[in-house]
């Protein structure tokens, strides 16, 4: 069975100051993992799609790194609209089709 | 464009009520998608379309009935739901199921905030 685990749970950050959210997967043949940004009561917002060890995406302050065993998205220099909660999700290659999504990242960054 | 639109954005009704949920994306994508998702909890599939034709129910108790009625639209008709449905329902679209790159990224909508009385 696929495993996505997302660590921390739960992150309190100054403005400026620069971290990493942490996603480490299990999965028989990745065929792809995402990361999507969600606000309270809305839907997620697709971010980035990593296909293999090595890939690295940047948009703004955010970029996401693959390797076989997790991905990480960088926060550099955050501002209070970062402010979200990042979740993961992998797609495997065999049969069924279904996002295996991480319980989630939520960030908070404080003026 | 990367847009999905859902109606309604908030819905409130009582446990007798029959209701329904819209999608609408104009991307293209054969693929869309039924989450639901409770506070503070990733997404849950509920089912998936592909080519118009329902690819994948997750053993979704039958009050919930999805329909396709062509590429571009998605309804989830509702029917004698429990307060414990509440939530919120998202739909999303892919270009497909299968392949590789792009073929894959979800593309979710708004979605619509469900209260069951």
């Amino acid at each position: 069975e696929d495993q996505v685990t997302q660590s921390p749970e739960a992150l309190r950050l100054q403005e400026g100051e620069s971290s990493s959210l942490n996603c480490s997967y299990t999965v028989s043949g990745l065929r792809g993992l995402f990361w999507y940004r969600q606000d309270p009561g809305k839907g997620p917002e697709f971010l980035f799609t990593l296909y293999s060890a090595g890939e690295e995406k940047e948009k703004e302050r955010l970029k996401a790194t693959l390797t076989k065993k997790e991905s990480f998205l960088h926060i550099t220099a955050p501002k209070p609209e970062d402010s979200a909660t990042y979740l993961c999700a992998v797609l495997a290659y065999y049969g069924n089709n279904r996002l295996a999504f991480g319980k989630g990242n939520q960030v908070v960054v404080i003026p | 464009d990367t847009e999905v639109t859902q109606t309604p954005k908030h819905l409130v009704m009582g446990m007798t009520n029959k209701k329904s949920l819209k999608c609408e994306q104009h991307m293209g994508h054969r693929a869309m998608y039924w989450y639901k998702q409770k506070a503070k909890k990733p997404p849950e599939l509920m089912f998936v379309y592909s080519y118009e034709k329902l690819s994948i129910n997750e053993s979704v108790p039958s009050r919930f009935s999805p329909e396709c009625p062509n590429s571009s639209l998605l309804n989830l008709h509702l029917h004698a739901l429990q307060p414990e449905d509440s939530a919120l329902y998202l739909c999303a679209s892919s270009q497909g199921l299968a392949g590789g790159t792009t073929y894959n990224e979800q593309f979710f909508g708004p979605g619509t905030r469900l209260t069951v009385l």
